[in-house]
């Protein structure tokens, strides 16, 4: 079964803090994408990553960067939380470009005081 | 930009009964078309593909209509386990990458 591992399920920041989110998967997936979401706002891409090192930006990359060194660990870093980052953060990864299954971790309640 | 969209529900079923959820999508050009399921405060799981043929697994059934540009899903003999939200989810149209996933549906089976 494909894992995908989020390193903390819920965290407490502060505003002006630099937050980092951790994602781990171990079936080898070319493609990682991390998500947030909100109630009535549904799943929205942040940013997602088809290479080692490679990134794209996804439909609200603002406040947020990405980093990929391994093909198997995705992560995001929230540089200056703020108060609208509290959120539902997802991590997924896939096997196929945009046709395959994505596979999600368990997420990270962010909340940001 | 809107380009997935699914009525938000509740949908409210008694157990045993039929319901049909639909989602409307707005580049023609998409390809790849899927309906997940997220259980409350858990994190979305793929339910089905949807083919251009339309596809059935057990009691569920889904169906792609190109012309119109919408996907359907179709849950048979409704089961309390089947209380979930549906997200259809498209490719996006700019990016053979990522998923564009729609708001959800919530569907609540009773007794």
């Amino acid at each position: 079964d494909v894992k995908v591992t989020q390193s903390s399920r819920y965290l407490v920041k502060r505003t002006g803090e630099k937050v980092f989110l951790e994602c781990v998967q171990d079936m080898d997936h070319e493609n990682m994408f991390w998500y947030r979401q909100d109630p009535g706002l549904g799943l929205r891409l942040i940013y997602f990553s088809y290479d080692v090192k490679m990134k794209e930006k996804g439909d609200i990359p603002e406040g947020y960067s990405v980093s990929r060194e391994k093909k198997e660990r995705f992560s995001l870093i929230l540089e200056s939380a703020s108060t609208n980052q509290t959120s539902m953060y997802l991590c997924a990864s896939s096997l196929l470009q945009g046709e395959g299954e994505q596979y999600f971790g368990p997420g990270t309640r962010l909340t940001v005081t | 930009r809107k380009e997935v969209e699914q009525d938000p529900g509740p949908f409210n079923v008694p157990e045993g009964a039929t319901v049909a959820f639909n989602c409307t999508y707005s580049n023609s050009a998409s390809q790849s078309f899927f309906w997940y399921r997220q259980d409350c405060r858990k994190e979305p799981k793929l339910l089905m593909s949807v083919y251009s043929s339309g596809n059935e697994d057990g009691r569920f059934t889904a169906q792609l209509n190109r012309a119109s540009q919408y996907i359907s899903l179709l849950i048979r003999d409704s089961k309390l386990s089947d209380s979930a939200t549906y997200l259809c989810v498209v490719n996006y149209s700019n990016s053979g990458y990522a998923l564009n996933f729609g708001k959800g549906t919530s569907l609540l089976v009773t007794p």
